[in-house]
Formats: C-alpha cells, sequence, structure tokens
C-alpha cells in the first residue's frame, strides 16, 4: 500500500542550527512529493513540491528538499532555524494524479529553543 | 493565500445529531477535498470532488457524505454525529487533479 513515512514525532533544535526533518514514500512510481506547515489553529501553508527534474527543491522561508529514488526519501532541510519556524510539518505524497489523493505523513512537530 | 473559507470554524454538537460543514472558494478550482486531522494520523482524506455533481470516496469515508451543486461551494455532512468523528476538518482546493492542493483554515469540531 502507498503510504508517507515521517519517522520523527517530535524535534528540538536550538535557534541557529540547522534541521533536517526525514520523509520517506512508498510507492510504485515517483509520486509527487510535498512539505506543509502548519502553525498552531492555523491552516496549512506549502513549503515546496516536487513533481520532476532537479532533485533539490527550493520553497518559501529558506527551506529546501532533497528527493532521492534510491532511498525514496524527500528530507526538508533549513540550515539555521528561526524561532518563527517552530510548528507542525507534514510530508504528502500525490498517489493519483487523476484524483489528486494526497497521502500524509504523521507529522513532525518542531520545537525551536532560544 | 487562496480564497477558501469553511463555517463554522467551531462547532459542538451531541451524539447522533446531523452535521454540516461548509467549504466555499473563489479560485473556480475544479477540485475539492475534505480531510480530517487527528493526533498521530496527519491528515485523512474523507471525499473528494473533481467538479459539479462529481465526487468519490476517500480513505475515511464511512460516516460521511458530501454534495456540490455548485463550483465555488462543497458540503461535508455528517448524517449522525459520532464521539469517533471529533475532529479537525480541511478543505483543499486544487486547479487539476494533479496539482498543488491548498487548505482552507479549518473547522474544529467536538461531537459529546
Amino acid at each position: 500500500a502507498q503510504s508517507v513515512t515521517q519517522p520523527d514525532i517530535h524535534i528540538t533544535v536550538s535557534e541557529g542550527a540547522s534541521l533536517e526533518l526525514r520523509c520517506n514514500y512508498s510507492y510504485g512510481a515517483t509520486p509527487y512529493l510535498f512539505w506543509y506547515v502548519q502553525s498552531p489553529g492555523q491552516g496549512l501553508q506549502l513549503l515546496l513540491k516536487y513533481f520532476s527534474g532537479d532533485t533539490l527543491v527550493q520553497g518559501i522561508k529558506g527551506f529546501e528538499a532533497e528527493f532521492k529514488r534510491s532511498q525514496s526519501s524527500f528530507n526538508l532541510r533549513k540550515p539555521s532555524v528561526h524561532w518563527s519556524d517552530a510548528a507542525e510539518y507534514f510530508c504528502a505524497a500525490l498517489t493519483g494524479s487523476n484524483t489528486g489523493k494526497l497521502i500524509f505523513g504523521q507529522g513532525t512537530t518542531l520545537q525551536v529553543k532560544p | 493565500d487562496a480564497g477558501i473559507t469553511q463555517s463554522p470554524r467551531h462547532k459542538v454538537t451531541e451524539t447522533g445529531t446531523p452535521v454540516t460543514l461548509r467549504c466555499h472558494q473563489t479560485e473556480n478550482h475544479r477540485y475539492m477535498y475534505w480531510y480530517r486531522q487527528d493526533p498521530g494520523h496527519g491528515l485523512r482524506l474523507i471525499h473528494y470532488s473533481y467538479g459539479v455533481k462529481d465526487t468519490d470516496k476517500g480513505e475515511v469515508s464511512d460516516g460521511y457524505s458530501v454534495s456540490r451543486s455548485k463550483t465555488e461551494d462543497f458540503l461535508l455532512t455528517l448524517e449522525s454525529a459520532t464521539s469517533s468523528q471529533t475532529s479537525v476538518y480541511f478543505c483543499a482546493i486544487s486547479e487539476s487533479g494533479g496539482g498543488t492542493q491548498y487548505f482552507g483554515p479549518g473547522t474544529r469540531l467536538t461531537v459529546l
């Protein structure tokens, strides 16, 4: 079955430190991949997406993600975390281009220490 | 931000009562979706629509029905609410089935 896994439920980093959030997918073909961020009490905001082409994708707020087919991964990175990055992050895969059915990971909550 | 509104934003209801949540968009997007968000599960697709009067089931559709009589509105109905349907419900829209989905602000539903 198609699935998206985020192995880390909760991550704490110090402000200014680098960040990497992990995402693994299970899908026969190369899916369309997304990272969303959700601040407390808010909806989901798109950070970046990968459809095809360059495997390193740049997004908003200084985030980037790298698609690695050999590892079935799409990890999210940021070189220097700001306190405002504290939020919940979701990785998602689009498994049907005709239906738009997104499968989400369980989410990773990021806490930023001053 | 995509023009998506959800109403109500908060609702408390009792077990066995019917509940309808509304999603309204101003983007004229063809596809609309309803998800529920629960701790430890991320978001799970309930139903989606690929056009007026065209809908299909998602991963967790039992106990829910939807209707779409106009491009801009997508309604989610709980015919007889149960406590297991206490959740945060998100609507999303996209131009195409393979396109990016944009999310509404969510509706927090509590079933007592």
